[in-house]
């Protein structure tokens, strides 16, 4: 059983363009959600998703910012016209449906982006 | 109300030694609290992490004390070794809500032979 998946590992874009990262989940899981990690600082929660739907997006910046889940394929966090701010570790976390015990979310191993 | 307050912000203890780090929260809504370990360049792996109907759980070498009170939990790591040597964090969640993760800012562990 894979774990959870991300990709691309490193991405490098310049100020004003377009970065997208993949997510996906680990078999069987239908949450996602998106942590920002800034250098030397904890992980922020950005997005939680199940298929199709956002559920809390308390967390994400109000512009340049999105994020889906779509019913086939990974979970894309898309950022517009990138700045200088937004270089990060970003992570991607998935659990299976809720039960009353189980709460653990599985993390991926991050997509560090640069922006120059 | 949404912070988790994590310290030490770094530690250095002997192999074999115990270390300790510490988290309060402010929010009583909290009801599931995991301890999440970080190695340089990989995700955080989930370590151990307790309920608040407990006051102390135990894993191995690693062992979570919490003080509902106090709205305090700690994580101690008895015997510690150089491969523990890592950044923890601390973290809570409504496991009823939405399960996002309110993380403490980290505490980096050297462990020295």
């Amino acid at each position: 059983n894979a774990g959870v998946m991300q990709n691309p590992r490193h991405l490098v874009r310049r100020r004003g363009q377009e970065a997208r990262l993949r997510c996906s989940p680990m078999k069987g899981h239908s949450h996602v959600y998106w942590y920002r990690q800034l250098p030397e600082e904890g992980l922020k929660f950005m997005v939680y998703l199940q298929k199709e739907n956002i559920i809390d997006e308390s967390g994400m910046p109000k512009e340049r910012f999105s994020a889906e889940f779509p019913k086939e394929g990974p979970s894309i966090l898309r950022i517009q016209q990138v700045v200088r701010g937004d270089s990060a570790a970003y992570f991607c976390a998935s659990s299976p449906p809720r039960t009353l015990t189980n709460t653990e979310a599985f993390f991926g191993q991050g997509t560090r982006l640069t922006v120059v | 109300q949404q912070q988790v307050k994590q310290s030490p912000q770094s530690l250095i203890v002997q192999k074999g030694g115990i270390s300790i780090i510490n988290c309060a929260y402010e929010n009583t809504a909290f009801d599931y609290f995991p301890w999440y370990q970080q190695f340089p360049g990989k995700g955080p792996a989930l370590l151990i992490a307790i309920r608040p109907d407990v006051s102390e759980k135990k894993e191995g070498r690693f062992t979570i004390s919490f003080n509902k009170s106090a709205k305090q939990f700690s994580l101690h790591i008895m015997d510690s070794q150089p491969g523990d040597s890592a950044t923890y964090f601390c973290a809570a969640t409504q496991s009823y809500n939405t399960d996002k993760l309110i993380f403490g800012t980290g505490t980096r562990l050297q462990v020295f032979p």
